[in-house]
């Protein structure tokens, strides 16, 4: 079965740099979850999106955006990044408004900040 | 103040053994229980989830047992294996809300 798909699956950047990290959630499905998990941490919410619209906001900077398009792939926008910013970044997704909660998450990007 | 408090932080036993990981929980709108296992590197896996209408699931060599009104659900892992080992995650949320997580636990089964 096809699975959540993150892309890059690493990234190497310099402070003050910006990167993209790119999502495409399983087929069909509608809502898509962003989160950070540092290193020996549990996973952190940042922000999701339900058909193409924020739908919740965690703790996500505000030197981060996120925006979801009309295929449902989602991107995270993270500029001026900082040291303190190199973790992993999750994606999840699910059907929103099915009532299925589960939420299936992909393989991660690992983000270094230099 | 973390929502969702998991302990033990780690654990170790023996193969065939019966590790218990408990989570507690204080938002009370929290509808939906799951728990997730995590490799090194690797995405955060579900394992199994339960709701507060049952007591306990059991899928495979994974049960949750739940108590609803103490507010507390645990997973217990049935003859566990070496490859077993990993960082197990319980996690809440009410419907399609973001998932809460604990701290973790941290499972080695040693042989």
């Amino acid at each position: 079965a096809a699975g959540v798909i993150q892309s890059p699956r690493h990234l190497i950047k310099e402070k003050r740099e910006t990167a993209t990290l790119k999502c495409y959630p399983i087929p069909r499905h509608d809502t898509v979850y962003w989160y950070q998990q540092g290193p020996g941490q549990d996973p952190q919410f940042l922000i999701s999106f339900y058909e193409k619209m924020q739908s919740d906001k965690g703790s996500i900077p505000d030197r981060f955006s996120a925006q979801q398009f009309s295929d449902y792939h989602s991107e995270l926008n993270m500029s001026s990044l900082e040291l303190g910013d190199s973790a992993l970044y999750f994606c999840a997704s699910n059907l929103g408004e099915s009532g299925a909660d589960t939420q299936y998450f992909g393989p991660g990007t690992r983000l270094t900040v230099l | 103040q973390q929502q969702v408090k998991q302990s033990p932080q780690s654990l170790i036993v023996q193969k065939g053994g019966i590790p218990i990981i408990n989570c507690a929980y204080e938002n009370t709108a929290f509808d939906y229980f799951p728990w997730y296992q995590q490799f090194p590197g690797k995405g955060p896996a579900l394992l199994i989830a339960i709701r507060p209408d049952v007591s306990e699931k059991k899928e495979g060599r994974f049960t949750i047992s739940f108590n609803k009104s103490a507010k507390q659900f645990s997973l217990h892992i049935m003859d566990s294996q070496p490859g077993d080992s990993a960082t197990y995650f319980c996690a809440a949320s009410s419907r399609n809300t973001p998932l809460v997580f604990g701290k973790g636990t941290r499972l080695s089964v040693i042989a």
